[in-house]
């Protein structure tokens, strides 16, 4: 494997469900971050993790819970979601969080989640 | 607040040449990046603008104004595969990724 991977590709959970999105990046990074991406919206931010620490978290729901176990692992726990957080949810990494242009993100395919 | 515009879809002829504008307002300027998403794919890099000019990388060029708050990506000799979104971002002062909602380009034979 290469690169960055996520799985499952694919999610169908009703509200009252507990899942987990797992991401997994190949490229030696020290920067993991997850988005949600809905139709014809920006990317939105919503978690970043540097050398596996919490440091961005753009007031994000308490439904999504991040988990980073190692600097080449992140997972993003979904409780009691609704329907509204339907949407492609990406992972990316970066070399750096910041410094010295090593900001550029490589992502994963995404997962697309369906809440019923 | 901060802003990214750019155009919701464009459509093009192959062979040709297309330009896709981004402006932006930010709080903070260290970096704009141009990414091209396939429907049903990953966002994949395109290239990666902090100072004025142009930056070509083959059929691909990528231009900056940091004054004017203006980027473009320039695609020649377009081709079918070509079709896809393009995502404008721009990396604050706080090093966050602002990003556009994208433009979707269509290629007509």
């Amino acid at each position: 494997e290469t690169g960055v991977t996520q799985t499952p590709r694919h999610l169908v959970m009703g509200m009252t469900n507990k899942k987990s999105l797992k991401c997994e990046q190949h490229l030696g990074h020290n920067a993991m971050y997850w988005y949600k991406q809905s139709a014809k919206k920006p990317l939105e931010l919503m978690f970043v993790y540097s050398l596996e620490e919490r440091v961005e978290n753009n007031s994000v729901p308490s439904r999504f819970s991040p988990e980073c176990p190692n600097s080449s692992h992140l997972f993003l726990h979904l409780h009691t979601l609704q329907p509204e957080d339907s949407a492609l949810y990406l992972c990316a990494s970066s070399q750096e969080w910041y410094g010295s242009g090593q900001e550029t993100q490589y992502f994963g395919p995404g997962t697309r989640l369906l809440v019923l | 607040g901060q802003n990214i515009d750019q155009p919701t879809e464009m459509t093009a002829t192959e062979g040709a040449i297309v330009q896709i504008n981004c402006t932006y307002q930010t709080s903070g300027f260290n970096g704009l990046f141009w990414y091209q998403q396939h429907a049903g794919e990953a966002p994949t890099f395109l290239s990666y603008n902090v100072l004025d000019g142009l930056e070509e990388k083959g059929r691909f060029s990528s231009f900056l104004s940091r004054s004017k708050g203006y980027s473009y990506l320039l695609l020649k000799e377009l081709q079918m595969k070509d079709s896809a979104s393009y995502l404008c971002a721009v990396m604050d002062s706080n090093y966050q990724l602002i990003w556009g909602a994208g433009t979707k380009l269509i290629i007509k034979p």
